[in-house]
């Protein structure tokens, strides 16, 4: 069975501080892993990484995937209130049949504060 | 350009009452697939679909049915509501095996009393 397991569960910081949030997975058929941001609606799509030690960057934002270690930080730096949100990493796997299913895991609730 | 359109937003049953939750994109993703929140639970796959004429299950599809006669849609059908269904609704698409990203419908919250 394929597992994901995001930390910490939540995180309180001030405006200004970076934070780091953690992914580890254990799946087989591993294609990528995504994090998503998510407020009060439908979770929005931040990054997909594929391979290792390749940085994926946006604005304050950025990311990073060890293969070999199985797992991924997403980085929150100069952090805003406007960042407060649940962060949640998903692995793509192959499941056969030529299709791929996401599995998520519970997700870190960061709030800041200003 | 709409993406993903769920509806409805909210929706009460009672249980043993059946009702469809509706999916529609309009991006020509071939796969789509739905989900639903509970708290401390994440997102759990219910079913999903390579494209039109295809399902297959996910994590956790019992009290659930889907079919995909067309691309665009593709509806979710409770038959026989339970008060463990109460729950958040999420329908997301993709391009087929080149995906970049799933994109997130807005939810449908759906209350079994």
């Amino acid at each position: 069975e394929d597992k994901v397991v995001q930390s910490p569960l939540s995180l309180v910081v001030h405006e200004g501080d970076t934070v780091t949030l953690n992914c580890s997975y254990e799946v087989t058929n591993f294609r990528s892993l995504l994090w998503y941001k998510q407020e009060k609606k439908a979770p929005t799509f931040l990054f997909m990484l594929t391979s290792s030690g390749i940085e994926k960057k946006s604005g304050r934002l950025s990311s990073i995937l060890d293969k070999k270690e199985l797992f991924s930080i997403l980085n929150i730096t100069a952090t805003q209130t406007g960042d407060s949100a649940v962060y949640l990493c998903a692995v793509e796997a192959y499941s056969g049949a030529g299709s791929y299913q996401l599995t998520f895991g519970k997700g870190t609730k960061l709030s800041v504060i200003p | 350009n709409a993406g993903v359109t769920q509806t409805p937003k909210f929706q009460v049953l009672k249980t043993g009452q059946s009702m469809t939750l509706q999916c529609a994109q309009d991006m020509n993703h071939e796969y789509m697939s739905w989900y639903r929140q509970d708290p401390g639970m994440g997102l759990r796959l219910i079913h999903y679909s390579v494209g039109a004429g295809i399902t297959d299950q996910g994590e956790v599809p019992n009290g659930y049915n889907v079919s995909r006669s067309t691309t665009e849609d593709f509806p979710l059908r409770l038959l026989s509501a339970a008060p463990s269904q109460t729950s958040v609704y999420f329908c997301a698409s993709s391009r087929n095996r080149d995906s970049y990203g799933y994109t997130f419908g807005s939810g449908t919250r759906l209350t079994v009393v």
